[in-house]
């Protein structure tokens, strides 16, 4: 199995307040990615990374900020966080080198409850 | 990247082959097929992809048509450890990088 770890594995906030999730890889992949995953909507994809520092915004990214300061670590940040981000959150990672296929490899998920 | 279809569910008898169709008649040239599997409460779990050739690793086979518009996810010996929703994704390659679109998938379920 792939290195990743997502930390906390449950969290339970209020609406209003910061919430921070990590994903955390031992693989020295270059692309990292954040999903969120709700019924009826399969999974969605947030934010994405191509490398350190650079960052580009999926299809549902409205409140979520990211930051990726080392190759190991994608930060998921809700800045006030809202009950429709109620969800569980997966971070994925792809080698991404040269023209062929680039498989995904996801982490075990964060289940988050906004109250 | 290319529409799939799949059908909602398949029943499965324990250590027969599960045989796990996909439709991709919209397919072009650089897109490969993936897939990958759900086991209830846990992180997507990449199985096998493919181009143009058939193949094969420890968890599956994979069987793509010669007009590449289907293919078959064969799970050799199921276990109901193989119980889960499996995804066919084709996705283009080379710099198409970003989302994966998961659909509905199917619902296998291995029974003993």
């Amino acid at each position: 199995d792939a290195g990743i770890t997502q930390s906390p594995r449950h969290k339970v906030t209020e609406t209003g307040t910061p919430v921070t999730l990590r994903c955390h890889q031992t693989e020295n992949h270059r692309y990292m990615y954040w999903y969120r995953q709700d019924p009826g909507h399969g999974l969605r994809l947030i934010h994405y990374s191509y490398g350190v520092k650079d960052t580009d915004k999926g299809e549902v990214s409205d409140g979520y900020s990211v930051s990726r300061s080392k190759t190991e670590d994608f930060l998921l940040t809700l800045e006030s966080a809202t009950s429709s981000q109620t969800s569980v959150y997966f971070c994925a990672i792809s080698e991404g080198t040269g023209t062929g296929a680039h498989e995904q490899y996801f982490g075990p998920g964060t289940r988050l409850t906004v109250t | 990247d290319a529409k799939t279809t799949q059908p909602t569910s398949m029943d499965c008898a324990e250590g027969r082959a599960a045989n796990l169709p996909c439709n991709h008649s919209t397919i072009s040239g650089n897109e490969y097929v993936y897939w990958y599997r759900q086991i209830h409460s846990q992180g997507p779990q990449y199985i096998i992809h493919g181009l143009k050739n058939n193949e094969t690793n420890e968890m599956a086979s994979l069987i793509i048509t010669e007009d590449r518009k289907s293919s078959t996810l064969i799970l050799p010996h199921a276990t109901l450890r193989d119980t889960a929703v499996y995804y066919c994704i084709v996705k283009g390659g080379g710099t198409s990088y970003g989302k994966l679109t998961f659909g509905q998938g199917t619902i296998l379920t291995v029974h003993p």
